[in-house]
């Protein structure tokens, strides 16, 4: 059973730091691996999306890295602002075509402080 | 933006008594699910569907049923809530960019059971 762990679970910064957010997963057999953002009581932000055959993806200040034999992504917030507070959540995915499992972290509830 | 609506948004019942939440979506994806959110755990999979009147169960789907008679529209209903089902529930489609399956989520309905 696929497990994803994510590390730490809260986290404090001062604004203008560079930042890493880190998620493990158990099986290594993944088509993909999403990161999203949830403000307090809202839905997911799709943030990121990476393909079990790359090895990044960048979206203006983030860039999420996956090593997939090793089981872990990271998720790179460059000069944090504290427009960046929420709490971000790793998901991976199993299977190709058709249905895919999706097993989600619990998060890492991050605060920038002004 | 997937174009992903929920209601209602917010949702006080009484334990025993049937709930009807309903996920609508306007750009025809065809694989949506239903997920709860809880303190301490990831976002579990309840059902999903994979098409009109073709659904599945997922992780905890005990407790709940769903329906989908248009592609649009998938509802989710609680038979007899019980306060163990006090949770967010959260509605996702799957976009596919060539092979690339991405999840898109609605805002989510905070369910409070009595």
């Amino acid at each position: 059973k696929q497990e994803v762990t994510q590390i730490p679970a809260a986290l404090s910064v001062p604004e203008g730091e560079n930042l890493v957010l880190n998620c493990s997963f158990t099986d290594s057999a993944i088509y993909n691996l999403q990161w999203f953002r949830q403000d307090p009581g809202k839905g997911l932000t799709s943030l990121l999306l990476i393909q079990s055959s790359q090895r990044e993806q960048t979206s203006g200040r983030l860039n999420a890295s996956l090593d997939k034999s090793s089981g872990r992504s990271t998720l790179y917030i460059a000069a944090s602002q504290p427009g960046d507070s929420a709490t971000y959540l790793c998901a991976v995915r199993e299977g190709s075509g058709g249905y895919q499992k999706v097993t989600f972290g619990i998060g890492t509830k991050l605060q920038v402080i002004p | 933006d997937a174009g992903i609506t929920q209601s209602p948004r917010h949702k006080v019942t009484e334990t025993g008594t049937p709930v009807t939440l309903r996920c609508h979506q306007t750009e025809n994806h065809r694989y949506m699910y239903w997920y709860r959110q809880d303190p301490g755990h990831g976002l579990r999979l309840i059902h999903y569907s994979y098409g009109v009147k073709d659904t599945d169960k997922g992780e905890v789907s005990d407790g709940y049923s769903v329906s989908r008679s248009k592609t649009e529209d998938f509802l989710l209903t609680l038979e007899s809530a019980t306060s163990s089902q006090t949770s967010v529930y959260f509605c996702a489609i799957s976009e596919t960019s060539g092979l690339h399956y991405e999840q898109y989520f609605g805002p989510g309905t905070r369910l409070t059971v009595t």
